[in-house]
């Protein structure tokens, strides 16, 4: 089966750096996408993830290790619009099918 | 470019009643998805068509769901007889053709609540 584990909650100021951490476990791993979702909004695409390392676009960076099953999102320079769920999603298998993850709200305080 | 458009986008309906989500996909997106958002399980797939054909409903909760993708630019999911349990966000998705890193496309989502 598909397991996706990630924090429920954070909270971090303003201006900082923070990590969300994930890890899956999934047969057939193809890759993870990082989406990020607004309240009361829908989800929108952030990264994807399919070779070992770290990539970095703008102020956000997702990281992957397939060894350990385990990936992280970064964000720097913390601004009060990054305050929103952020859910990590396993792609597995054949097609384009994602098993998501709770999510992570993710609160910015001044 | 229009996104994936939902309809409605808020339901208010009483239990028993047969309710029926729309939805767009992108022009030119093969694969469909429907999920179901809630605060305790997240965000589930509860189906998704590759050109037009149902891949994988291993995870429609019961046979009160239903979804049709009668063509390429419309997909419904319906629910019959609807339950309170199933009051939750329902999102739609549609993403290009490939096998791999094609990130999905979401809808603003139906908010169905059931009395």
């Amino acid at each position: 089966g598909q397991n996706i584990d990630q924090p429920t909650e954070m909270t971090a100021t303003e201006g900082a750096i923070v990590q969300i951490n994930c890890t899956y476990q999934t047969s057939g791993f193809n890759g993870l996408f990082w989406y990020q979702q607004h309240a009361g909004e829908a989800p929108t695409f952030l990264s994807y993830n399919v070779l070992d390392g770290l990539e970095e676009k703008g102020r956000f960076s997702s990281f992957l290790s397939r060894s350990k099953g385990y990936s992280y999102l970064l964000l720097k320079e913390l601004q009060m619009k990054d305050s929103a769920s952020y859910l990590c999603a396993a792609h597995s298998g054949g097609y384009q099918k994602v098993t998501f993850g709770i999510g992570t709200k993710l609160q910015v305080i001044p | 470019d229009a996104g994936v458009i939902q309809s409605p986008r808020h339901e208010v309906t009483e239990m028993g009643q047969e309710v029926t989500l729309r939805c767009k996909p992108i022009s030119g997106h093969d694969y469909l998805f429907w999920y179901r958002q809630t605060m305790m399980r997240g965000l589930e797939l509860l189906i998704y068509f590759n050109n037009n054909v149902p891949i994988d409903d291993s995870g429609m909760p019961e046979d009160r769901f239903s979804a049709k993708m009668p063509n390429a630019s419309f997909s419904t999911l319906k629910i019959q007889p609807s339950e309170p349990r199933d009051s939750a966000v329902y999102f739609c998705a549609s993403s290009p053709p490939g096998v791999s890193n094609q990130p999905q496309h979401f809808g603003d989502g139906t908010r169905l609540s059931i009395l």
